[in-house]
């Protein structure tokens, strides 16, 4: 299993300011994801993350909006930029482990509100 | 990817057996079958992952009939406890996965 932890857990912004998010693994691992959950929604996959390379973004996300870091095995970022009132979700950390890479741990995630 | 469909919501009463259901038409033969748990204010949580036939763990059964075209998630004797969001992925083997989550079923579990 995967220990995750997530910092912060909450946060009210200003539209216009940005946002880093951290994400701490226990463990070594070699994909980390990124998610946003809007309230009463699934999860939608921002970007996966990976040690030594750029991110690789999902449809709707772009770079220059969430940039991401992964400087080592145990540690990534996510920012928020340029906030605005669309941006307030939930944003999820997650890596998977595993033989399958199927089997995926979940941080708390961080409550954000933009007002 | 194959996709899922589940139901949106399910509604039960403490002490019963709930089972929700999942359909992947288009799963792939190398695909695994994933449950994921997720309470409010917290990310999933990992239930259980199968293949075929059956596979039981502390919290849950998961039921996979032979064509595998959809997959069974048995909660035993629910408790309020048990409310929350269940989503069912499928996914290949490898280290190229990306978990892909659907809508998810609503469980609410009364007392």
């Amino acid at each position: 299993s995967a220990v995750i932890s997530q910092k912060p857990s909450r946060d009210i912004c200003q539209r216009g300011t940005s946002l880093t998010i951290q994400c701490q693994v226990d463990s070594q691992v070699t994909m980390m994801f990124w998610y946003r959950q809007q309230p009463g929604q699934s999860l939608t996959l921002i970007a996966t993350a990976n040690q030594g390379s750029e991110a690789t973004y999902e449809s709707g996300f772009v770079i220059d909006k969430f940039p991401i870091s992964r400087p080592n095995l145990t540690f990534s970022t996510l920012t928020v930029s340029n906030m605005s009132p669309e941006d307030s979700s939930i944003y999820l950390c997650s890596v998977a482990l595993g033989r399958t890479n199927t089997e995926a741990f979940f941080g708390q995630g961080t409550r954000l509100t933009v007002v | 990817l194959a996709k899922t469909t589940q139901p949106i919501s399910m509604d039960s009463y403490e002490g019963q057996e709930v089972n929700i259901t999942c359909s992947h038409n288009n799963i792939a033969t190398n695909d695994y079958i994933t449950w994921y748990q997720q309470f409010p204010s917290q990310g999933p949580r990992f239930i259980i992952q199968g293949y075929k036939t059956k596979v039981t763990n502390e919290v849950a059964s998961l039921f996979i009939p032979a064509d595998r075209k959809s997959s069974t998630l048995s909660l035993p004797r629910v408790s309020l406890s048990d409310t929350a969001v269940y989503y069912c992925l499928v996914g290949e083997e490898g280290g190229s996965y990306i978990p892909t989550f659907g809508r998810g079923t609503s469980l609410i579990v009364h007392p």
